[in-house]
C-alpha cells in the first residue's frame, strides 16, 4: 500500500497570508490527524477528522482549521499567518474504527513564514 | 491533564552499551502507550506499542502503572539506533499526546 502523502513538501509564505496543506491517507484509512512539529514543543496535536467530521481538537487558535473529503483526503488551512506558525506540519492516518490505533505518518510539509 | 514527559533531550551511549530512554505520563484513564522513532531523513514511524508486548529491533518497553512510566530499553545499542525517539499516549479517543522527544546518539 502506498503510504501517507502530503503536498506540498515545502512552502514559504509571508505574515498575514493564508496557506492550505493537503494530506492523502493510506487507502482504507478514514481517520486523519494533523500535528505541528517544532524544535521546542515537539509534536502538538491540531485536530483529527473521521468520516468528514472533526472528531478531536487540540488547543490551537481558530486560525487553524481543517476539513476532510468523502475520499478521506484532508486539508488543513492556516489563515493570517504569524511568524510562530513556521513549523513542520505532519498528518497521520489510521483506520479510525477503534480508539488508540497506531498512526501512520506522512513526510510532512515544512512551512516557513517570513 | 494529559501529559507525556521525556526528561532527556539528548542521550549519548557507546555502541554495545545498554540504553534506556525515559518516558513518564499523566492520564486519568487507561491509556495506550507508544514509542515512535524518526531516523535521519525518514518519516516518523511506530517502533512499538504497549499492547503488542513485542520486542522490535531489540527494544522493549514496560508499562509501569504505579510509576506512570513507559521507559524504552535495549541491552546493546547499535549505531543504527541513532535517531529521535518520541513517547506517545493515546487516551479513550483517537487523540495522541507526544513527548518532546529524545535524540539518541550511539557512539562507535
Amino acid at each position: 500500500k502506498a503510504g501517507v502523502t502530503q503536498t506540498p513538501r515545502y512552502l514559504i509564505k509571508t505574515r498575514g497570508q493564508q496557506v492550505t496543506l493537503s494530506c492523502s491517507p493510506i487507502s482504507g484509512h478514514r481517520s486523519v490527524s494533523w500535528y505541528q512539529q517544532t524544535p521546542g514543543q515537539g509534536l502538538q496535536f491540531l485536530f483529527e477528522y473521521f468520516s468528514e467530521t472533526q472528531r478531536n481538537k487540540g488547543n490551537f487558535p481558530g486560525r487553524f482549521s481543517g476539513r476532510q473529503f468523502s475520499n478521506s483526503r484532508s486539508e488543513m488551512n492556516v489563515s493570517t499567518l504569524e511568524l510562530g506558525d513556521s513549523a513542520l506540519y505532519l498528518c497521520a492516518s489510521s483506520l479510525g474504527d477503534r480508539a488508540q490505533e497506531t498512526q501512520y505518518f506522512g513526510p510532512g510539509t515544512r512551512l516557513l513564514v517570513l | 491533564a494529559q501529559r507525556v514527559t521525556q526528561p532527556e533531550k539528548l542521550l549519548s551511549v557507546f555502541k554495545g552499551a545498554p540504553v534506556e530512554l525515559k518516558c513518564n505520563y499523566s492520564y486519568s484513564g487507561s491509556p495506550e502507550l507508544f514509542w515512535y522513532v524518526q531516523y535521519s531523513r525518514q518519516r516518523l514511524q511506530l517502533l512499538l506499542r504497549h499492547i503488542s508486548r513485542e520486542s522490535i529491533k531489540g527494544f522493549t518497553a514496560d508499562l509501569n502503572k504505579g510509576e506512570t512510566s513507559f521507559h524504552l530499553k535495549k541491552p546493546f545499542a547499535q549505531e543504527e539506533d541513532s535517531a529521535m525517539y518520541y513517547c506517545a499516549l493515546s487516551g479513550t479517543g483517537n487523540q495522541f499526546y507526544f513527548g518532546t522527544g529524545t535524540s539518541l546518539t550511539v557512539i562507535p
